[in-house]
């Protein structure tokens, strides 16, 4: 099965900086997803990032905070901007193989702390 | 309302159960049903993806789907402490417009 790649896994970072969170799969995809997750919660979808369109922002996030690229169909990064603590999470990238009905395959994400 | 729902438990059972984690639905436009695994500090992992109404089995684990009551359920048979992880069923709309909606999740917990 392929490899969803997720760096980095973890890290602590200060408030007002910011953070580029980079996803690789060893297969080509169309569909790729961004997530955030809270402990014990479910996921909630930031933005949706096709290759050769823009990204797709749900309701809540905006560009300016959660810039996407996806310069090719095995890449994707999300940058979280001028973090606050309120950005503590995990964040999950998603992919789709084949067409728009499968399911998504996650990789193993990445938790980030705000000081 | 939301349009899936899930109980998040948590869900404790003694090893060896039977154990039935279920969500509801509200939209009969949702065609394709998925059951995830996610142990902490992992992402979610797929366990079963199924379209039609009926069961689908897998090993110690099986999808239903009843689409008729808008009700999705996943068994575990001989159920181990490695189960103990927090389950999430999700579902996908029919048609060109890739939207996948998820339920809350349901801790499970298997005592040894």
């Amino acid at each position: 099965s392929a490899v969803i790649s997720q760096k980095p896994s973890r890290d602590i970072c200060q408030r007002g900086t910011s953070l580029t969170i980079q996803c690789q799969v060893d297969s080509q995809v169309t569909m790729m997803f961004w997530y955030r997750q809270q402990p014990g919660q479910s996921l909630t979808l930031i933005a949706t990032a096709n290759q050769g369109s823009e990204a797709t922002y749900e309701s809540g996030f905006v560009i300016d905070k959660f810039p996407i690229s996806r310069p090719n169909l095995t890449f994707s990064t999300l940058t979280v901007s001028n973090m606050s603590p309120e950005d503590s999470s995990i964040y999950l990238c998603s992919v789709v193989f084949g067409n728009s009905n499968q399911p998504q395959h996650f990789g193993d994400g990445t938790r980030l702390s705000i000081l | 309302q939301k349009e899936v729902e899930q109980d998040p438990g948590p869900l404790s059972v003694p090893e060896g159960a039977i154990v039935s984690l279920n969500c509801t639905y509200s939209n009969s436009a949702f065609q394709y049903f998925m059951w995830y695994r996610q142990y902490s500090r992992k992402g979610p992992e797929l366990l079963m993806y199924t379209y039609s109404s009926g069961n689908k089995e897998d090993g110690r684990f099986t999808a239903q789907v009843d689409k008729s009551s808008k009700y999705i359920s996943l068994f575990i048979r001989d159920s181990q402490p490695s189960d103990s992880a927090t389950y999430l069923c999700a579902m996908i709309r029919g048609g060109s417009n890739y939207q996948l909606i998820w339920g809350a999740g349901t801790k499970l917990i298997i005592k040894p």
